[in-house]
Parts: structure tokens; sequence; C-alpha cells
């Protein structure tokens, strides 16, 4: 198994200022993900987070709004750049190792722009 | 990504089996049917697999329809702790371990 921590848990931000959330597993994984969950809705997937290289961006998502670090098999880094109110959202990560069906999420953290 | 389609919603009464179904009528020869669930105020957490035969664990059982079109999860004895969304979600297994979730069932548990 693999347990998922995020920080911040929460933050109140201004519009056009920038936000980096950062997720921590406490064992190695091979992948990381990065969702967003808009107020009410389903999980949304951002990218997957690569290890040591550019990461892969979903349809609708792109590296200038939402860069991605993953300098290590633990951690990986998104921001949210120049914020507006509609990206109030909770931000997941998520971990899973290659051959194994199981991907663990992070609590979240729940952004809200003014 | 092949499509699950879910009851937006259902209701039990504690300490009495809940079944969910899924319909993944265009299911491919590789997809593993997934569910996960997501409890008020946290991350999706995974709850069972399966391929082609039902599947047994702890937390719930996976029954598979033989032509794989649909698929129903059962929590034997439901619990207010059960009270979440559930996904079901096709995943392919020679792929790149997305997952891509729908709208889910929300699950409501009475005392």
């Amino acid at each position: 198994s693999a347990v998922i921590s995020q920080k911040p848990s929460r933050d109140i931000c201004q519009r056009g200022t920038s936000l980096t959330i950062q997720c921590q597993v406490d064992s190695q994984v091979t992948m990381m993900f990065w969702y967003r969950q808009q107020p009410g809705q389903s999980l949304t997937l951002i990218a997957t987070a690569n290890q040591g290289s550019e990461a892969t961006y979903e349809s609708g998502f792109v590296i200038d709004k939402f860069p991605i670090s993953r300098p290590n098999l633990t951690f990986s880094t998104l921001t949210v750049s120049n914020m507006s109110p509609e990206d109030s959202s909770i931000y997941l990560c998520s971990g899973g190792k290659t051959g194994l069906e199981t991907q663990y999420f992070g609590p979240g953290t729940r952004l809200l722009v003014l | 990504d092949a499509k699950t389609t879910q009851p937006n919603s259902m209701e039990s009464n504690e300490e009495e089996p809940v079944h969910l179904p899924c319909n993944h009528s265009t299911i491919s020869g590789t997809d593993y049917i997934h569910w996960y669930r997501q409890l008020p105020s946290q991350g999706p957490e995974y709850v069972i697999h399966g391929l082609t035969s039902n599947v047994n664990n702890r937390m719930a059982s996976l029954a598979i329809a033989e032509d794989r079109k649909s698929s129903t999860l059962i929590l034997h004895r439901a619990t207010l702790r059960d009270a979440a969304v559930y996904y079901c979600i096709l995943r392919d297994g020679s792929g790149d371990y997305k997952l891509s979730f729908g709208a889910g069932t929300t699950v409501t548990v009475r005392a």
C-alpha cells in the first residue's frame, strides 16, 4: 500500500496569484497523477506526472496553467497559475505501482479563489 | 476510454446488502472493471476490481456478467460508514493505468 499526503490541505487565494500544491508518497510509486474535482462534480484527470521529464497533460489542460514537477519517485508538485475563481476546486494527487491494480489517492487540497 | 453507466443514487438500510449496478456495453477484452469509492471530504479509495470472474475481498464482492457488459458491486452489510460515491471505472490492462471517473452512484445508508 501507499499513503499519500498533500500540502496545503486548503487555501484561499486572490485572483492572479499562483499556488503550488505538494504531494508526498510514503513509498516509491511508478505512476503519479493529478486530478481536479470541481464543486459537486466527479474527478477529472489533469496530467500524468513523469519522473524526471515533462508531465503528460490531458485534453483541456496545459503546462502554462498547471506546471507539474516530479523530481523523484515519491514527490510531485502541481502549480495552479494565474488563478481565477473558476479554478476553485479540490486538487488531488494519486500514485500507483506498475503491476499492481490499486491507485492510492491523497486527501485533496481545497482551493478557493476570490 | 470505454464508458460506464451507473444510477445517480441508491438508498439502503443499515446492515442490509447493497447492490450497485454498472453497465459497460462497450468493454474491450483488455479492460479491467474497477470500483473506487469517495467518502465525504476524502480522496477516492480502491474497493475491488476484476476481469472476468467474480471477486471477493474484505470490503465487497464484484459480480461480473458472463458477457462482461455489466457488473454489480455488492456490499454485504451496509454500515453508515459505507455512505459514499461509488465509481465504476474501466481500465485498460495493457495501458497507462489512468483512471477515468464518471459521475458515480451516491449511496445513502439509513440508520
